[in-house]
């Protein structure tokens, strides 16, 4: 089975701090993502990655970095956090081709608050 | 701009009754997949929709694909409790874009 391991479920943290959010896959998926969910809103995307040290902006970038330094590991950070930021962040994965097998697997989601 | 749209957001449904939940893609697009999401809990693939006229079963869901009406549909059949969760469709417009989600529709069925 796949799995997609978020390093935390809740968080809560300060406004201006920065703020790393974690996540490995362990399936050998190129494609990495992140997401943030919001009551009304739906998932909205932030920065997906195809490939190591490959990132490109989604729908909602500010305020908002990434890094893939290795392929099974995809960091989400908040520069300086702040409360607009608080929200669920889902990070998921898939594979890169035209088969069958090419939906999106995610994490538990990470609940963080800023105060 | 791919947009993807679902109705209802809401859904109160009786146990028994059947029911269809629509999504809507204003592109081109090579799949289409839905989702259910548990309070509390992650996204959990049900189906990936690959080509026109396509249909999948699981249990009490059926889901299927008309690319030319750029139209999915997610029915119901004779809902019971455990079917209570939040629905999401997403499309691909194709290779290896990212996925764009519908906002869900929340569906709870009462007895």
């Amino acid at each position: 089975d796949v799995k997609v391991t978020q390093s935390s479920r809740y968080l809560v943290k300060r406004t201006g701090e920065k703020v790393f959010l974690e996540c490995v896959q362990d399936m050998d998926h190129e494609n990495m993502f992140w997401y943030r969910q919001d009551p009304g809103l739906g998932l909205r995307l932030i920065y997906f990655s195809y490939d190591v040290k490959m990132k490109e902006k989604g729908d909602i970038p500010e305020g908002y970095s990434v890094s893939r330094e290795k392929k099974e590991r995809f960091s989400l950070i908040l520069e300086s956090a702040s409360t607009n930021q608080t929200s669920m962040y889902l990070c998921a994965s898939s594979l890169t081709g035209a088969g069958m097998n090419t939906e999106a697997f995610f994490g538990q989601g990470t609940r963080l608050t800023v105060v | 701009e791919l947009k993807v749209e679902q109705n209802p957001l809401f859904l109160s449904m009786q146990e028994g009754k059947n029911y269809t939940i629509y999504c809507n893609y204003s592109t081109t697009s090579d799949r289409l997949y839905w989702y259910r999401q548990d309070p509390g809990k992650s996204l959990e693939s049900l189906f990936v929709l690959l080509s026109n006229g396509a249909v999948k079963q699981e249990g009490r869901l059926m889901a299927s694909l008309d690319t030319k009406a750029r139209l999915s549909t997610l029915h119901i059949t004779a809902a019971v409790h455990d079917l209570s969760a939040t629905y999401f469709c997403a499309v691909r417009n194709s290779g290896n874009t990212p996925l764009v989600f519908g906002k869900g529709t929340r569906l709870s069925v009462i007895a």
